[in-house]
């Protein structure tokens, strides 16, 4: 069964403090994989896609790598306006699937 | 400058009662979909249009439909609501159909009591 799963469910970090949160995937057919950021009462905003295995991207402190079966997004010296909930997805064909996502907290 | 805009924000309504929700998006993007997120912060598609036909339909309940006037506007009617119908919804777009990146709404928040 196509399933996505992301992990851990939470997690607080101290401000400075790198970390990585993870998007594991059983789907066949991968034609792409997406990380958005959601803040509370707020549409999903787009961060990364990313098409195909070893693909590495970069925005700011943030960078999201993928490999056949997961992705990883990587936090470096976050800070407290890195505080949100990451959502990761993927698609097969047509079908989309979004994982629960992961809850960063920085605390200054 | 909003991008993708939703209307309303909020929705409060009685079982029973037929709604609807408008999505427009000023991206000049050809697809549109709809998403519902329930209180466990799950997002599911429900639907997608790409130049105003439908190229997505998931399982969802009869009750729902899509129309879409034009490729800007993608509204959502949702017939005899239900208290589980109780969720956000927020509509996206893309520039191509999927894989292409989505840019979401700012949802619509529908409670049925």
């Amino acid at each position: 069964e196509d399933q996505v799963t992301q992990s851990p469910e939470a997690l607080r970090l101290q401000e400075g403090e790198s970390s990585s949160l993870n998007c594991s995937y059983t789907v066949s057919g991968l034609r792409g994989l997406f990380w958005y950021r959601q803040d509370p009462g707020k549409g999903p905003e787009f961060l990364f896609t990313l098409y195909s295995a070893g693909e590495e991207k970069e925005k700011e402190r943030l960078k999201a790598t993928l490999t056949k079966k997961e992705s990883f997004l990587h936090i470096t010296a976050p800070k407290p306006e890195d505080s949100a909930t990451y959502l990761c997805a993927v698609i097969t064909g047509n079908q989309f699937y979004f994982g629960t996502g992961t809850s960063l907290t920085v605390i200054p | 400058d909003t991008a993708v805009s939703q209307t309303p924000k909020y929705l409060v309504t009685q079982m029973g009662n037929d709604k609807s929700i408008k999505c427009e998006q000023n991206l000049g993007h050809d697809t549109m979909y709809w998403y519902k997120q329930d209180s466990k912060k799950f997002l599911k598609i429900m639907f997608s249009y790409n130049n105003k036909e439908l190229i997505i339909n998931e399982t969802v309940p009869n009750r729902f439909s899509p129309k879409s006037p034009d490729k800007a506007h993608l509204n959502l009617h949702i017939n005899s609501l239900e208290l589980g119908d109780s969720a956000v919804y927020f509509c996206a777009s893309s520039h191509n159909p999927p894989p292409d990146t989505q840019y979401f709404g700012p949802g619509t928040r529908l409670t049925v009591l």
